[in-house]
C-alpha cells in the first residue's frame, strides 16, 4: 500500500496569513501516460463529511476559492491557503488516487492563532 | 448529487449490519462507488469499492472476508454487508462517489453525510 504522510499534524495561523501543509507519498503518484499526479486534497470541517478541494495535485474543484492552491509532483506535495479565513478552520487530508487501496494522510488540523 | 446512508446503529461484537446508500442527481451506473470510514477522533480509512457495473469489488485487508459491497443499479443504491463485527469497526461510514467507472484510480467528488456504526457489548 502507498503510505501518505502529512506535516505538520496541526498548525495555528493568524487570519489573513498563509497556511502550508505538506504531504509525502511512499511512491511516485505521477502517472506516466498522462503526466498527471494522482493526488487529491480534502477539507473536513467539524461534524461534516470531507469535501474535495483539489485533484491532480493542483486543479481546484469547481467552487473552491482561489486562496486554496496545490503544488508538487512525484512524491512531495503542498496545499497552500494564501490568506486564511475563519471558515477555513478544518482538518485537511491528502489522498493518493493512483492505486487501490486508496490511502489518506493522517490529516492536518488548521486553527486560528 | 445526493448520497444518503442508512442502516447504522449499535451492534454487539460478532454481529452483523447492512448499510445502504441511496444515490441521486447523477447517472449512478456510470461511476464506481466506495465506502470510507472514520473512527471517532481519527482519520479517513478506505473500506471497499465496487465498479460501476458491480462486476468487480475491492476491500481493505482489515475487512476482507467479513464485509461485502454490492450495488443495485436499478435502485441507485449501494450496500455494505458487514459481519463478524469488531470493536475496531466502530466508525462513521461514508458512501463516496468516484469520478471514474473503475475503482483502481480516481478521486472522490461527492460524499454522503455518513452513518454511525458502534460495535459494543
Amino acid at each position: 500500500d502507498i503510505v501518505m504522510t502529512q506535516s505538520p499534524d496541526s498548525l495555528a495561523v493568524s487570519l489573513g496569513e498563509r497556511a502550508t501543509i505538506n504531504c509525502r507519498s511512499s511512491q511516485s503518484l505521477l502517472y506516466g501516460s498522462n503526466n498527471k499526479n494522482y493526488l487529491a486534497w480534502y477539507q473536513q470541517k467539524p461534524g461534516q463529511p470531507p469535501e474535495l478541494l483539489i485533484y491532480w495535485a493542483s486543479t481546484r474543484e469547481s467552487g473552491v476559492p482561489d486562496r486554496f492552491s496545490g503544488s508538487g509532483s512525484g512524491t512531495d506535495f503542498t496545499l497552500t491557503i494564501s490568506s486564511l479565513q475563519a471558515e477555513d478552520v478544518a482538518i485537511y487530508y491528502c489522498q493518493q488516487d493512483y492505486s487501490t487501496p486508496r490511502t489518506f494522510g493522517q490529516g492536518t488540523k488548521v486553527e486560528i492563532k | 448529487v445526493q448520497l444518503v446512508e442508512s442502516g447504522g446503529g449499535l451492534v454487539q461484537p460478532g454481529g452483523s449490519l447492512r448499510l445502504s446508500c441511496s444515490a441521486s442527481g447523477f447517472t449512478f451506473n456510470s461511476y464506481a462507488m466506495h465506502w470510507v470510514r472514520q473512527a471517532p477522533g481519527k482519520g479517513l480509512d478506505y473500506v471497499s469499492a465496487i465498479t460501476n457495473n458491480g462486476q468487480s469489488a475491492d476491500y481493505a485487508d482489515s475487512v476482507k472476508g467479513r464485509f461485502t459491497i454490492s450495488r443495485d443499479n436499478s435502485k441507485n443504491t449501494l450496500y455494505l454487508e458487514m459481519s463478524s463485527l469488531r470493536g475496531e469497526d466502530t466508525a462513521v461510514y461514508y458512501c463516496v462517489k468516484s469520478i471514474s467507472p473503475g475503482y483502481t484510480s480516481g478521486w472522490y467528488d461527492y460524499w454522503g453525510q455518513g452513518t454511525r456504526v458502534t460495535v459494543s457489548s
